[in-house]
Parts: C-alpha cells; structure tokens; sequence
C-alpha cells in the first residue's frame, strides 16, 4: 500500500491551456474524491466516484472541468481553458467504507499544485 | 447543510506549551468528525475522528479532542506542543445519513511554536 499518489505535484500553464492531473488510490479503496484547496481556504469537495460511476458533482465543478474514472482504478481532472481564478491545489482522496459506520474517512494524497499564469 | 467554524486563523504557542484549536459545527442531524494536519506542501493527514461513542477521542501524535453535542463543539487539545507540530489544522464535519459522501471543511487554523 503506496498510499494515494498524485501527479504531477506541480503544473504551471498559460491562461487559456489545458491540464490534466492524475489520481491512483490505494488499490482496494472503491470511493475516490477531489477536491480543491484555494490559499488560506479548507479544501472543497468537487466530485467523487464509486468504482467507475461519478455519483455526485459539485457546482464549483465549471463545464470547463471534467473527472473521469474510466476502469474504476485511477482517476483524471481535466481542466480545459484554465483562468487564473484555477489556480489552486488539487487533492485526490480514496477510502473504503467504515465497517461500523459508513462513516467517509478519507486518505488524502498530497496534492497538485496549479499555478494559472 | 453541514458548515464548520474555526474562529481562530492563527495561533501562536511557546513550546512545550499547552494547546487548544477550536471548531464548531452546524448540521440538523448527526454529524461524524475530523481533525486534519497539513504540512507544508503536503496533503492532509488525518489525527482523529469522532464516529460515536465515548465523546474523547485520541488522536495521533498526542493530539485528543472532545465531542460537545450541545455546544456543537469539536475542539482539539494538546497538553504539551512540539516544534514539529508547526502546521495547518483542519476540522471537518459530515452528516451520517446514508449516501452522504462529502466532508465539509473549516478555514483551518495555523499553529505556530515559538521556541
């Protein structure tokens, strides 16, 4: 268990680009989150998966964005046309339910770093 | 909906100093609990949780916090701060209904240890 890995760490791009992050959770974990972390801000829930299936999406999630998770594994966030307003850290978290519970303990990556020039 | 305070964007504290982060919460159900650390340039790890039960959670690194259900409280404690605890605490809150899979995050609260 390598725990949850994010790439790349860092990404700097000209207004107007496209960017693409990758999330792999921790292999077992059916549920993979993201979420976005703006400065001095907590992080913001933006959309999360059960297997390949996106069951929910927040409305910060702009046409502009678009997650996939095409064979239940590893997750993509794509950004089309980035606006500085972007430029954020990107966390991915996974997590298996709480047997007792359900309760969604989350296992965060460490992130992607966005810089919108 | 769920909504979480944390009052206090910064706190300063002399090591070996005890330590209290505060948070409240605001739900019309019940609610599980979380305590979060970031590092710098890291991502979040968590310290502990309140599920249910015994309203005192342990936590790693020493950390504990107590559940007050009527003061819709969740504060964090240390009794004695470290130099490495320098980080970014975050509290979180997530309504315990079925099918309920977002967590709801604080400001969070900047804790630095003065030498």
């Amino acid at each position: 268990d390598t725990g949850v890995s994010q790439n790349p760490r860092h990404k700097i791009t000209k207004r107007g680009q496209n960017v693409t992050f990758r999330c792999d959770p921790i292999s077992e974990h059916n549920r993979l989150y993201w979420y976005r972390q703006t400065l001095g801000q907590g992080p913001e829930f933006l959309t999360y998966f059960q297997n390949e299936a996106q069951l929910e999406k927040s409305r910060l999630l702009s046409d502009r964005f678009s997650a996939e998770r095409p064979k239940g594994s590893f997750s993509t966030l794509e950004i089309q046309r980035t606006e500085q307003g972007d430029s954020a850290m990107y966390l991915c978290a996974s997590r298996d339910r709480e047997r007792t519970s359900g309760a969604n303990v989350l296992t965060f990556g460490a992130g992607s770093r966005l810089t919108v020039l | 909906a769920q909504s979480v305070t944390q009052l206090d964007s910064q706190v300063p504290v002399f090591e070996e100093a005890p330590v209290e982060l505060r948070c409240n919460y605001s739900s019309s159900v019940s609610v599980y609990l979380f305590w979060y650390v970031q590092y710098p340039n890291q991502g979040l790890q968590l310290l502990l949780k309140y599920l249910s039960g015994s309203t005192l959670v342990k936590g790693i690194n020493g950390f504990e916090a107590e559940f007050n259900k009527s003061q819709t409280s969740f504060h964090l404690r240390k009794p004695s701060v470290h130099i490495s605890d320098t980080a970014e605490y975050f509290c979180a809150v997530s309504e315990a209904w079925f099918g309920n899979e977002k967590l709801t995050f604080g400001t969070g609260t900047r804790l630095t240890i003065i030498p």
